[in-house]
């Protein structure tokens, strides 16, 4: 069985100030962990995604996670926040089988403050 | 870039009539997916289909709900008699072998029940 937990379902950082979304996640199986955005009434858009590679995973937008096993997160993060970061982030998980499905934490929302 | 697209972007319907929301996946994948989510609620899966069969399908997924790809383009989802409790955004999904088991999102279909 697969869950993410996502710690604070809304977060106020400033603007310029360091981001910093928490996930962690429990699997039975080597985990393929992702982070969604989306922006108001629009769908997903993936930012990042660790696939077994690399821990460090860079995305767009400037954001970067990094896996950690031991301590079972796949924390979000990005130096400097900007206005436009403001949007719903969804951290997931899946298996490593083809047609797995994607199960979603229950979503942060980020608000930047002026 | 290849991308996902769903139809209608929102569709309103009354209690116990039928609806069919419709996905054109990205053309060389093999792997599709319906999600939901409900207003202020987490994404949440409801089926993977491949090779014209259902995969894997959540408990949302019951009787009333239906998949097919009729035809070489579309993928869809038939709900036969609405609930209050359908209404959701819904999302389509694709993916395939060669992209790391990246899932892709469709924009999403509003789903409103009256």
């Amino acid at each position: 069985a697969q869950s993410v937990t996502q710690l604070g379902s809304h977060v106020s950082v400033s603007e310029g100030a360091l981001v910093l979304l928490r996930c962690n996640y429990s699997s039975s199986v080597p985990p393929y962990l992702f982070w969604y955005v989306q922006y108001p009434n629009q769908g997903l858009q993936l930012l990042l995604k660790y696939t077994s590679a690399a821990t460090l995973v860079k995305g767009i937008n400037g954001f970067e996670a990094e896996f950690k096993k031991s301590e079972t997160s796949f924390h979000l993060t990005k130096p400097s926040a900007h206005m436009s970061d403001a949007a719903e982030y969804f951290c997931a998980v899946s298996g490593q089988d083809r047609d797995d499905k994607i199960i979603f934490g229950k979503g942060t929302r980020l608000h930047i403050l002026p | 870039e290849p991308e996902v697209t769903q139809t209608p972007s929102h569709q309103v319907t009354q209690m116990g009539q039928e609806v069919i929301l419709r996905c054109v996946p990205i053309s060389n994948h093999l792997y599709f997916y319906w999600y939901r989510q409900i207003l202020g609620q987490k994404v949440e899966f409801l089926v993977s289909f491949y090779n014209n069969e259902i995969s894997e399908k959540s408990e949302i997924f019951d009787d009333q709900f239906s998949v097919e790809r009729p035809d070489g383009s579309n993928f869809t989802l038939k709900i036969r008699s609405t609930k209050l409790e359908d209404s959701a955004m819904y999302f389509c999904a694709s993916s395939d072998w060669t992209s790391a088991y990246e899932q892709y999102f469709g924009p999403g279909t509003r789903l409103t029940v009256t």
